[in-house]
């Protein structure tokens, strides 16, 4: 079973500070990394999926960069608000031959206003 | 609408009943899996499915079965729920058969309760 790991857990912040988590996972065999925002009691949604060592992809105040040798992408959110708040979940998919999705277990976000 | 639809939302069963959870999507994607979630652990996939008639365990598979006849349908089946099988279940596709370099789109989720 692969390492994906997320941090923090969680994380409370001030509506309108900026805010960034990290993921990291093997830095061998990369093939993908996704990014997707858990809301409470609704389903996973996707935000980024990232192929390319370097990648910077951006949707509105979110954005994410990565970097497959080191294995690690981090997350921004600039000025948070409170429909921020949510589960962020990152996914690795490995090159090596298999093709299942490997999550972390996710940052909590609480945005207070 | 493009969507995965999970059923039933909820089920509570007993111990040893068979059942069977649906997941149907309406956009031809190729690739199909099972999650499960619980506190503390994340979501944990149980079986995928890169295309029809091809199926893998996951990390978790023991005490489930998949199938996968058509390509819109990936039934989740636990022949002898136990206890320890409560769970929310989710059910997602993605389009491209590798499941890797697209975004996987998701179900509602199925709370399960074994008693």
């Amino acid at each position: 079973i692969l390492n994906v790991e997320q941090s923090p857990q969680s994380l409370h912040v001030q509506e309108g500070d900026s805010t960034n988590f990290t993921c990291s996972f093997p830095s061998s065999n990369f093939y993908a990394l996704h990014w997707y925002r858990w809301e409470t009691a609704k389903s996973p949604e996707a935000l980024f999926v990232m192929t390319l060592n370097g990648d910077e992809k951006k949707k509105g105040r979110i954005s994410a960069t990565l970097n497959t040798k080191e294995g690690y992408s981090y997350l921004y959110i600039k000025g948070s608000q409170p429909e921020d708040s949510a589960t962020y979940l990152c996914a690795f998919r490995s090159g090596a031959g298999s093709y299942q999705l490997t999550f972390g277990k996710g940052t909590k976000l609480s945005v207070i206003p | 609408e493009a969507q995965v639809t999970q059923n039933p939302r909820y089920l509570i069963t007993v111990t040893g009943k068979k059942l069977t959870v649906t997941c149907s999507q309406n956009m031809n994607h190729e690739y199909m899996s099972w999650y499960r979630q619980d506190p503390g652990l994340g979501l944990r996939q149980i079986y995928y499915s890169m295309n029809v008639e091809v199926t893998d365990k996951g990390d978790v598979p023991e005490g489930y079965k998949v199938s996968r006849k058509e390509k819109r349908n990936f039934p989740l089946i636990l022949e002898s729920p136990s206890p320890n099988q409560t769970s929310l279940y989710f059910c997602a596709s993605s389009l491209s058969g590798g499941g890797g370099n697209t975004e996987a789109f998701f179900g509602q989720g199925t709370r399960l309760t074994v008693v």
